[in-house]
């Protein structure tokens, strides 16, 4: 069974920084690409980031660009996202995703979610 | 940037009644990178359609998806009490994944 279990997630200020993990079970994890959407209160979703298989292709949306950083380590079965410089507007649940296949590909499984709330 | 504007925002509807979800992309998109997502309150969301009209694993043929172009259509054929919830449609690209806004299915 595939699992993706989120943590990290927490209060923090303004212009602070967190890191998330992401622990995935089930499948093996070096092979499929990962990636991280955020959902904030009341909104839909959002996509933050992509990463390649063997960490040599990252993909960020604007809105976290320069900001945030997507990581993985195969032998842990981990993926991270560190997030710098928060913003109010980050305050969401972060949702690590499973890609179904390829590079190119819709979101086959989703873990539960972490929150992150940007609050002084 | 592809912008996806699904419609409607809402839509009332009885058990037993049939749903017809719209997805509009701002500019023309393979149909082999189109998927729709179901998500209940408190939950993750569900991969429920992808490469436009393929069924996800487990998905109930209650469920399908349409569409080429600019315009796609998700429709639940007879609604049962676990479909209400909000359903998001989003495109996969080579390096950007968008999605719509959502259209929550409410009982009328």
């Amino acid at each position: 069974e595939v699992q993706l279990l989120e943590s990290g997630g927490g209060l923090v200020q303004p212009g602070g920084s967190l890191r998330l993990s992401c622990v995935a079970s089930g499948f093996t994890f070096s092979s499929y690409v990962m990636s991280w959407v955020r959902q904030a209160p009341r909104q839909g979703l959002e996509w933050v980031s992509t990463l390649g298989r063997s960490s040599g292709s990252t993909f960020y949306a604007d809105s976290v660009q320069g900001r945030f950083t997507i990581s993985r380590d195969n032998s842990k079965n981990t993926l991270f996202l560190q997030m710098n410089s928060l913003r109010a507007e980050d305050t969401a649940v972060y949702y690590c995703a499973k890609f179904r296949i390829g590079a190119i590909s819709d979101f086959d499984y989703w873990g539960q979610g972490t929150l992150v709330t940007v609050s002084s | 940037e592809i912008v996806l504007t699904q419609s409607p925002g809402t839509l009332s509807l009885s058990p037993g009644e049939r749903a017809t979800l719209s997805c509009r992309a701002s500019q023309s998109v393979s149909s082999s990178y189109l998927a729709w997502y179901q998500q209940k309150p408190g939950q993750a969301p569900r991969l429920l359609i992808y490469d436009t009209s393929t069924r996800a694993t487990g998905i109930s043929d209650r469920f399908s998806g349409s569409g080429s172009g600019t315009d796609f259509t998700l429709t639940i054929s007879r609604l049962e009490p676990e479909d209400f919830a909000v359903y998001y449609c989003q495109h996969y690209g080579s390096s950007l994944w968008t999605f719509g806004q959502g259209t929550k299915v409410e009982i009328k």
